[in-house]
């Protein structure tokens, strides 16, 4: 089954860092993935795709803030230099056997 | 990445079908898959399906399936998506999204700004 696991929330301090994590199922632990943020109140908006190697390609105009790792079955997207604007729901997504799936989403505070 | 821009919002009864559009621009439309995504208040993320601009040929999730229906102009660069018997929890937000630089059926990195759609008695 594609299911991607993300924790519902997460919180850090300003000029902190933050690692946020999506977990895959086993079937698909060697996926790609894209980590996608949304701000309050706006559209989702990608921020790179993720490979089980861990390299990465960012979109257009994303920040070096923004960094992303792979473990296993584990992808995670890392954080730096916490900024308010960073305060967003972040999603997870990937695909397999035709189809398409997100992750729960991880709403992220910065304090 | 492509702009993807969307048709505005709609207001329906239940019950009734709401069809909505993605016009695609600065890109070869028929090279990219084209998927529909959307968000109920308060929730997450939710896939809906896939359309292949090129052959036409689409790719429901199975939540959808007999009551969507995804097609596309090729002539000017532009998706549809009909959702019919409508009820309240199809209240959401529709995006489309897609991409330029993989043809991987499930990658996209662009997102039309989204279609708000009510349905209410």
């Amino acid at each position: 089954q594609l299911v991607l696991t993300q924790s519902p929330s997460a919180s850090a301090s300003l000029g902190a860092s933050v690692n946020l994590t999506c977990t895959l199922t086993r079937q698909y632990s060697r996926n790609a993935i894209a980590w996608h943020q949304q701000q309050p109140e706006k559209g989702p908006r990608f921020l790179m795709r993720l490979n089980s190697d861990g390299s990465h390609n960012k979109g257009d105009g994303i920040t070096d803030r923004f960094s992303g790792s792979s473990s296993g079955a584990e992808r995670y997207l890392t954080i730096s230099s916490l900024q308010s604007e960073d305060e967003a729901d972040y999603y997870c997504q990937t695909w397999g056997n035709g189809n398409v799936a997100f992750g729960g989403g991880t709403k992220l505070t910065v304090l | 990445q492509v702009q993807l821009v969307q048709s505005g919002a709609e207001v329906m009864k239940p019950g009734a079908s709401v069809r909505m559009s993605c016009k695609a621009s600065e890109y070869t439309f028929t090279g990219y898959y084209m998927q529909w995504v959307r968000q109920a208040p308060g929730q997450g993320l939710e896939w809906m399906g896939w359309i292949n601009p090129k052959s036409g040929g689409t790719n429901y999730a199975h939540k959808f399936q007999g009551r969507v229906t995804m097609t596309r102009d090729t002539s000017i660069s532009t998706a549809y998506m009909e959702l019919s018997r409508l009820t309240s929890d199809d209240t959401a937000v529709y995006y489309c999204a897609s991409t330029v630089v993989s043809d991987i059926y499930g990658y996209f990195d662009s997102w039309g700004q989204g279609t708000p759609v009510t349905v209410s008695s």
